[in-house]
Order: C-alpha cells, then sequence, then structure tokens
C-alpha cells in the first residue's frame, strides 16, 4: 500500500516551458487535491477534485490546469511556467464528507522555474 | 467562512519540558478541526482531529490537542517534548455545516526542540 506517490520529487524548469506533475493514490479516496507550499504562507489549494470526471479551483488556480485521469490519478499541468511557479507541490487524497475527511498527502516535487 | 490562524511563527522548547503550538479558528458553524505534522522534505502527516464528542482528543506520538469552543482554540500539546518532535505543524479547520469541504490550514508553526 503505497498511500499516494508523486513524480517527478524535483524538476528545474526554463520560464515558458511547460510539464505535468503526476500523482497517483491506492487508497480508493474520491477526493484528490494539490496543493502548493511558500515559506511562510502555508498550504495553498491549486486545485481539487471530488470525484472523476469533476475538477474546480482553489484558492490560485492560475498558471495551472488539471486532469482527474480515473479515480487513481490527478495530474497538475503547467502550460507555461513562472518563476513565481518555483515552490514545492503536493498532492493529497481523501475520503469526501464527515469525519473521514483526513487527508493523505504525498512527499512533494520540488519545482525550480529559472 | 473559515479561517484558521497559527499566532507564533516558531516555538522553542527545550528537550522534556511540556510543549504547546496554538490555533485559533473561526467558522460559521460547527468545526472539523485537524493538526498535520511536516518533517524536513517529507508531505504532510496527519497528526489527530476533532469531529464530535470529548473535547481532549489523543494522536500519534504522544500528541494531543484539546476543543475549547468558548475560545474557538484547538491547540496542540505534549507533556515532554523529544528532539524528534522538530518540525512543521499545521492546524486546518473546516466549517461542518458550510457547503465545501474543503478544509482551510492555517501557516504552519515551526518547533524546534533543543537538546
Amino acid at each position: 500500500n503505497a498511500g499516494v506517490t508523486q513524480t517527478p520529487k524535483f524538476q528545474v524548469l526554463k520560464t515558458g516551458q511547460s510539464m505535468t506533475l503526476q500523482c497517483a493514490q491506492d487508497m480508493n479516496h474520491n477526493s484528490m487535491y494539490w496543493y502548493r507550499q511558500d515559506p511562510g504562507m502555508g498550504l495553498r489549494l491549486i486545485y481539487y477534485s471530488a470525484s472523476e470526471g469533476t475538477t474546480d479551483k482553489g484558492e490560485v488556480p492560475n498558471g495551472y490546469n488539471v486532469s482527474r485521469l480515473n479515480k487513481r490519478e490527478f495530474s497538475l499541468r503547467l502550460e507555461s511556467a513562472a518563476p513565481s511557479q518555483t515552490s514545492v507541490y503536493f498532492c493529497a487524497s481523501s475520503e469526501t464528507g464527515g469525519p473521514r475527511e483526513t487527508q493523505y498527502f504525498g512527499p512533494g516535487t520540488r519545482l525550480l522555474v529559472l | 467562512a473559515q479561517s484558521v490562524a497559527q499566532p507564533e511563527d516558531q516555538v522553542n522548547v527545550a528537550e522534556g519540558n511540556p510543549l504547546t503550538v496554538k490555533c485559533t479558528y473561526s467558522v460559521s458553524g460547527n468545526p472539523y478541526l485537524f493538526w498535520y505534522v511536516q518533517y524536513p522534505n517529507r508531505g504532510l502527516q496527519f497528526l489527530l482531529k476533532y469531529i464530535t464528542g470529548d473535547n481532549l482528543v489523543k494522536g500519534s506520538y504522544g500528541f494531543e490537542a484539546e476543543f475549547n469552543k468558548s475560545q474557538t482554540s484547538f491547540h496542540l500539546k505534549k507533556p515532554s517534548a523529544l528532539v524528534s518532535d522538530s518540525a512543521l505543524y499545521f492546524c486546518a479547520v473546516r466549517d461542518r455545516t458550510g457547503g465545501s469541504y474543503i478544509p482551510t490550514f492555517g501557516r504552519g508553526t515551526s518547533l524546534i526542540v533543543h537538546p
């Protein structure tokens, strides 16, 4: 039982390049999330998905797109990377609704945009 | 609307002493409250949560938290700190009566336990 996995672990991009961050969970959770973590800012929600086939914007969606490929996988795409997107990105999953909402986080992807 | 505040960016404590990491929240209705811990270069890990019932919640690694509705607080505590407890701690809240199931996270408190 791997929990939540993310690839890659680390990536360096040049401004304007694109990339996709991959996330998968094996806990049969309905909900999945993408966060970014910046010093002094805590966790900020980028996008989330309540179930397969649905996605919604979070607090900071600009510059990102997501795909809920199936129940297990939720990818985050940067179409044209900018230095402001330098951050650590975390994927998480949870059951939806009620006391089961504990989130389980992946190990993170460190992204540096030059 | 829901919000959470962690008023201390950093907490320093000597090993063996009790520790407290503070969290206050604001919701329209009743809250679900969570604490998570993040060790260096790792993702967040769940520590404990308050759903309903007993105001004192016990979690992993000897941590506990007390839900205080009148003070809208959910402080994290441990009777005797270990150096290995040094990490970043996040409080999160979700309004049980709100339309969204998405929690709001605090900015985090860095706990440093000195030998």
